[in-house]
């Protein structure tokens, strides 16, 4: 019954390859984001849909390009992979409750580019 | 813009100890405060929230209170265990559908 899927867990890949991450909730959330965690652990958000829409990018290469085909999925399709892209992405929902904002974490996709 | 600022880490206690974590933020408006975890190889799980000044959030023996005239909200536990090991992020919530905005996190490593 897991609230926030994630596939693959683990990607290694080589620089230039393409590479997608797919995410899926099961909360009947209308919100969904991707945010990506360094090394460092430091979170930035990259993305965030609503309903189907893209309502926050934040500045991303447009290398990134997220898709939501419906509002209990986004996916993540990474082009020209870098080395500095290598890092853990998250994906999380939310739905608005009471104007506080509490967001649901996938397990986490750890992307290595060799 | 929305900022957070949490202590630096590595915070290594022994078991038992008392533990506190500073988050200070500065926002326009009254955000919401959030305190979340992350275990090892895990996402982030929301461990308390606060949604308005005087707010106590509290769970699993950890404490936090929206203190709004100082813009803070430290994490407490009064005896932390082994188990707590682990990455805790400050956030707060704008409301609506702005982005929350989160610390950089501070590893609290509990030895026995």
């Amino acid at each position: 019954d897991t609230a926030v899927s994630q596939t693959p867990k683990y990607l290694v890949t080589q620089m230039g390859n393409d590479k997608s991450i797919k995410c899926e909730q099961n909360l009947g959330h209308d919100t969904m984001y991707w945010y990506k965690q360094d090394s460092k652990k430091f979170l930035k958000i990259m993305f965030s849909y609503n309903n189907k829409e893209l309502i926050i990018n934040e500045t991303v290469p447009n290398r990134f390009s997220p898709k939501s085909p419906d509002k209990a999925h986004l996916n993540l399709h990474i082009n020209s992979l870098e080395l500095g892209d290598s890092a853990v992405y998250f994906c999380a929902s939310s739905q608005e409750v009471q104007r506080y904002n509490e967001q649901f974490f996938g397990p986490g996709t750890r992307l290595t580019v060799l | 813009g929305d900022s957070v600022t949490q202590m630096e880490g590595p915070v290594t206690l022994s078991e038992e100890a008392f533990l506190t974590i500073n988050c200070t933020y500065t926002a326009t408006g009254y955000p919401s405060l959030f305190w979340y975890v992350q275990y090892p190889g895990e996402g982030l799980q929301l461990l308390l929230k606060a949604t308005k000044a005087d707010d106590k959030g509290s769970n699993k023996g950890f404490e936090a209170t929206y203190r709004k005239e100082t813009t803070s909200f430290h994490l407490e536990k009064g005896s932390v265990q082994v188990s707590d090991s682990a990455v805790y992020f400050c956030a707060l919530s704008p409301g609506g559908y702005q982005k929350v905005t989160f610390g950089t996190g501070t590893k609290l490593q509990v030895i026995p």
